[in-house]
């Protein structure tokens, strides 16, 4: 069974400071795709990772894959209030067709 | 926006009860997947359509079913609800069902609360 397993579940940090979010997956993949939730609302779609080594970035947001390591970051520059949010990660295999398996969302707020 | 229509935005029910849930996919899409979000699940995969049939199932309790209609849109039917299914429903929509379909897009969500 896919385990997809996001660190850290909570992330706090001040405006203007970098961090990363990590997203581990226990089965091969090479589709690997982030969402973003605000409270309540509806997930939103930031990036889609199709292939090993693949680097995707809007403003402050930059996603890679690692799929060796079955491993993605979301890494974020400089952050700015708005992008408190949870952020989600989420693998499709293979076997699974087009479903995704979701990790467990990292909420992140950023102080000012 | 992401073209995927849910309704009811917000229901509230009790015990036992019986609720449906809708959802009219993207324009053009044939996939239509149900998850759930509670607090100590996450986002869980119940079910998804393509055109009209059954094509995966997850972790969708016997008391919940669905169907897509010939005009693809989709019902979620929850009964003999209980506390535990308060939760967000959220139906996504997709152009296909293999492996190299792209993205799912997702509504808004349908947060049930059962009393």
């Amino acid at each position: 069974e896919l385990k997809v397993e996001q660190n850290p579940l909570f992330l706090s940090m001040q405006e203007g400071k970098n961090y990363t979010i990590y997203c581990n997956y226990s089965t091969t993949s090479d589709r690997l795709y982030w969402y973003r939730q605000d409270p309540g609302k509806s997930l939103e779609s930031l990036f889609v990772l199709l292939s090993n080594g693949a680097v995707k970035q809007e403003g402050r947001l930059m996603a890679s894959l690692d799929t060796k390591a079955r491993l993605s970051t979301l890494h974020i520059t400089a952050a700015v209030h708005d992008l408190s949010a949870t952020y989600f990660c989420a693998v499709k295999l293979v076997t699974s067709g087009s479903r995704l398996t979701f990790g467990e969302g990292t909420q992140l707020t950023v102080n000012p | 926006d992401s073209g995927v229509t849910q309704t009811p935005k917000h229901l509230i029910t009790a015990t036992g009860q019986r609720v449906t849930l809708r959802c009219s996919p993207r324009s053009g899409d044939l996939s239509v997947y149900w998850y759930q979000q509670s607090l100590d699940q996450g986002l869980q995969f119940l079910i998804q359509y393509y055109n009209g049939e059954e094509r995966a199932k997850g972790n969708i309790l016997e008391r919940f079913s669905a169907q897509q209609f010939p005009d693809l849109h989709s019902e979620l039917n929850l009964s003999s609800l209980e506390l535990g299914d308060s939760a967000l429903y959220f139906c996504a929509s997709s152009a296909g069902t293999g492996f190299y379909t792209g993205e799912l897009f997702f509504g808004e969500g349908s947060r049930l609360t059962v009393l």
